[in-house]
């Protein structure tokens, strides 16, 4: 079974810190994403990478950076967050031609 | 770039009965829609997809249909049951450049007994 795992499932940080989430897949998949999840919002992509050390803006990448120095982990960084950064992030693996997982998410409070 | 709208917003129906849930797309390159479904503190699943070759597709209680001229397509559960209760999300991605998903904005799918 593919698994996508996220190094939290909750997250409580204050404003100004420097806050990392970390994303791992096992399987061999080019391409990793992250949402950001909001309610009535739907899934909005902040960045994505189709390759090691490759990566793309989505359509919400302001306040946000990622890393992506081996293929199966992604991680996304908040230089300095901010309370409008509350919200659940989820990770997502695809291959080039396939299916696109999910991880379970992670729930970021930004007090 | 893709747009991809949702309706409704939130569906609550008994159980058996058969639920609806509807996605228009702007995008006419677009050919690739699939379906997932997100249960409570999960990550959202794949349950069914179609591309733009096929009009319809089925498996088992669930049903997805395309209308490529309207820009339409439709997930459709019969006898729908509690567990079926969930938020369901459609996407579309084109096949021109990266392939990425662009979402709708959830349907919060409410089944009673």
């Amino acid at each position: 079974d593919v698994k996508v795992t996220q190094s939290s499932r909750y997250l409580v940080k204050r404003t100004g810190e420097k806050v990392f989430l970390e994303c791992v897949q096992d399987m061999d998949h080019e391409n990793m994403f992250w949402y950001r999840q909001d309610p009535g919002l739907g899934l909005r992509l902040i960045y994505f990478s189709y390759d090691v050390k490759m990566k793309e803006k989505g359509d919400i990448p302001e306040g946000y950076s990622v890393s992506r120095e081996k293929k199966e982990r992604f991680s996304l960084i908040l230089e300095s967050a901010s309370t409008n950064q509350t919200s659940m992030y989820l990770c997502a693996s695809r291959p080039t031609h396939g299916e696109q997982f999910f991880g379970p998410g992670t729930r970021l409070t930004v007090l | 770039g893709e747009n991809v709208e949702q309706h409704p917003s939130t569906l609550s129906v008994q159980e058996g009965d058969s639920a609806v849930i509807k996605c228009t797309y702007s995008d006419s390159a677009s050919n690739y829609f699939p379906w997932y479904k997100q249960e409570l503190g999960k990550g959202p699943q794949l349950i069914i997809d179609i591309r733009s070759n096929v009009g319809e597709k089925k498996d088992q209680r669930i049903a997805v249909t395309l209308n490529k001229t309207a820009k339409h397509f439709s997930l459709h559960i019969t006898e729908t049951q509690p567990e079926d209760s969930a938020v369901y999300f459609c996407a579309a991605s084109s096949n021109t450049g990266f392939q990425k998903l662009v979402f709708g904005t959830g349907t919060r799918l409410l089944v009673s007994p």
